[in-house]
């Protein structure tokens, strides 16, 4: 069963805009993951929040937490061409044992 | 620096047959997880091993046997692939046990085809 929703399923920009996903989860949980997949290749690992945290950065990446409405979003700011990929939010929620339950998916294509 | 490396990229079954999917990490991470992903349904745990010696169900693990050989290889067996199978298979590790705290680094996957 999915934990997390991403959403949209699809966004399209153009270079230099800023692009938004959501993350909306169930259960209480430990930590949120962001992920990042380019077209046939493995998943790479953006950025990590914790339960307790609000709101992180990394480079161009923000990522907010919100618990008390169970969702996150992941910002990508001055977006480029590389940018192109499929992102993917994971949750650890408790008392899973620690495993990662991952979203669906956001397809985002930054256009030149 | 190779990370995660899985093995084979492409495979082709007839259904009944059987394979074993190979994984090995070298960054001497203490668990490792099998996960496939199919279009529309995001990445489903099969089977993970928090540590050496040790295998647990996940999600999805109908079909499936795993082996943790030793702390750097884990490997995902179907005795008798079924249609149902195909999909792109993704193996991955991280530091800790379980993922607490913790973020997965992934191979490049394994697509895998069951006619």
């Amino acid at each position: 069963s999915q934990q997390g929703e991403e959403d949209p399923q699809a966004l399209s920009i153009q270079e230099g805009e800023n692009a938004t996903m959501n993350c909306s989860y169930k259960t209480s949980i430990n930590n949120l993951q962001w992920y990042r997949q380019n077209s046939g290749r493995g998943l790479v690992h953006l950025i990590l929040i914790r339960s307790n945290e609000r709101e992180k950065h990394s480079g161009r990446l923000r990522v907010t937490l919100d618990t008390s409405k169970k969702s996150s979003s992941l910002l990508i700011t001055a977006s480029r061409a590389a940018d192109t990929a499929s992102y993917f939010c994971a949750t650890d929620a408790k008392g899973s044992q620690g495993n990662l339950i991952f979203g669906k998916g956001t397809k985002l294509s930054v256009k030149p | 620096n190779a990370g995660v490396t899985q093995t084979p990229k492409f495979q082709v079954l007839k259904t009944g047959q059987s394979m074993t999917l190979q994984c090995a990490q070298d960054m001497n991470h203490n668990s490792m997880y099998w996960y496939r992903q199919d279009p529309g349904m995001g990445l489903r745990l099969i089977y993970y091993s928090a540590s050496e010696g040790t295998t647990d169900k996940g999600e999805v693990p109908n079909g499936y046997n795993v082996s943790r050989l030793n702390k750097r290889e884990f490997s995902l067996r179907l005795e008798s692939a079924a249609p149902s199978q195909t999909s792109v298979y993704f193996c991955a590790s991280s530091v800790g046990s379980g993922s607490y705290n913790s973020p997965l680094h992934f191979g490049n996957g394994t697509r895998l085809t069951v006619t």
